[in-house]
Formats: C-alpha cells, sequence, structure tokens
C-alpha cells in the first residue's frame, strides 16, 4: 500500500526555522496537506495543495514541493510551534482514491 | 463559523458496532465532503472513510468491510458505524470536513471535538 514518510521528531531553538519532510512516490501528481495537532486537541489544517495557506495561519508557515517530497516551512519558530506535524495525500493505486497520512512528525522547540 | 459536534459511546465489548454521529452546524451541507479519521492512543492520524450530501461513499480498503458512513441532510448530520470492534479499534475518532475547488481537495477544515472510543471486555 501507499505511504508518506515523515522523520519522527525535529528539533529547533526558537527563532530558528524548522523543515519537516514528507515523502511519497505520488507526490509530483497528487497534492500534499499539513496539519499541526497539539497535545490534547484535534489536528488543525495548515497548508492544502502543496503550498495554500488559509488564511488564519500565520505566514511564518509555508509549503512547498520537489520531485517526490513535500516540505513544510516554519519560520522563526515559537515555542507554541511545538506540536505534531502530519501530512496527507492521495492514493490512487486502488479502485477508488484514499487518503493517507503520513506517520507525524514531533517538533521540539528546545 | 461552522462547528462540527460529534458523540457516541465510548466503550464498547469486543465484537460490538461502534456507532458515532457528527452535527454539522453553520455553513453548507452540500458543497462538501463529510469524513471520519481516527487516532490510536500515541499513534498517528488513520483516514476511514467519507460521504457526501448524496450518500456517495468511498471507504479505507482495508475497514470497507466493516464500515458504513451515513448521512441525513435533514438533519445535518452523518454517522460511523464499525462493526465487529475489536482492541485494535481503540482510538480517539474525529469527524472532519473537507471542501474542494474545481475538484480538488482543498483539505480537511474544520474538526470536530474527537471522541475517545475503548473497547475492553
Amino acid at each position: 500500500s501507499y505511504e508518506l514518510t515523515q522523520p519522527p521528531s525535529v528539533s529547533v531553538s526558537p527563532g530558528q526555522t524548522a523543515r519537516i519532510t514528507c515523502s511519497g512516490d505520488a507526490l509530483p501528481n497528487q497534492f500534499a496537506y499539513w496539519y499541526q495537532q497539539k497535545p490534547g486537541q484535534a489536528p488543525g489544517l495548515l497548508i492544502y495543495k502543496d503550498t495554500e495557506r488559509p488564511s488564519a495561519i500565520p505566514e511564518r508557515f509555508s509549503g512547498s514541493s520537489s520531485g517526490t517530497t513535500v516540505t513544510l516551512t516554519i519560520s522563526g519558530v515559537q515555542a507554541e510551534d511545538e506540536a505534531d506535524y502530519y501530512c496527507h495525500s492521495t492514493d490512487t493505486s486502488g479502485s477508488y482514491p484514499s487518503v493517507v497520512f503520513g506517520g507525524g512528525t514531533k517538533l521540539a522547540v528546545l | 463559523q461552522v462547528q462540527l459536534q460529534q458523540w457516541g459511546a465510548g466503550l464498547l465489548k469486543p465484537s460490538e458496532t461502534l456507532s458515532l454521529t457528527c452535527a454539522v452546524y453553520g455553513g453548507s451541507f452540500s458543497d462538501y465532503y463529510w469524513i471520519w479519521i481516527r487516532q490510536p492512543p500515541g499513534k498517528g492520524l488513520e483516514w476511514i472513510g467519507e460521504v457526501n450530501h448524496s450518500g456517495s461513499t468511498n471507504y479505507k480498503p482495508s475497514l470497507k468491510s466493516r464500515v458504513t458512513i451515513s448521512v441525513d441532510t435533514s438533519k445535518r448530520h452523518f454517522s460511523l458505524r464499525l462493526s465487529s470492534v475489536t482492541a485494535a479499534d481503540t482510538a480517539v475518532y474525529y469527524c472532519a470536513r473537507v471542501g474542494s475547488s474545481g475538484g480538488i481537495s482543498d483539505g480537511m477544515d474544520v474538526w470536530g471535538q474527537g471522541t475517545t472510543v475503548t473497547v475492553s471486555s
């Protein structure tokens, strides 16, 4: 089955730039989406269609795509950005498209 | 502001059927897909399936034999039923909304608060 691969953890100091990657063979052909989840909360949409940002999301969150890898970049990381981050995309290899999530990346702000 | 409010039984015995409902407050009901996602304790997100306002569904292949997602447009509700549950189905279950433009998903932009479901004998 189709998989999206994320690093289990990323660490960064406040004010630095964090980059979280998501790799999958179909990403050149399918959009990726990013979500932030803080402990005890439901996830929230950060980035859609690889690079688009909902209006309520701060500009320090951005998305990019290159080949089989998409990247979530958080510029000027703040303590409040410490959370789990998930990518998702679409698996079209079966009879019907299905949603696939990456395993998630825990961002630690040191 | 659109809100999703979900409810359902939180404690089940093995072999029972999980049943959850999500109500949509505000916004359009017919312009979106409505989905269910779960998250086992300490683990990542898993898509279960989706339904649109006309009742068209799509399920995760590995769960398809046990899952039914239905919609009640008059009540602006959609529901999840998962039969023959086991301990592996223990998770927080979320409902969410998926928008689209030009037939392409705009992502899951509104989420329910989550319901913890525990399967234990």
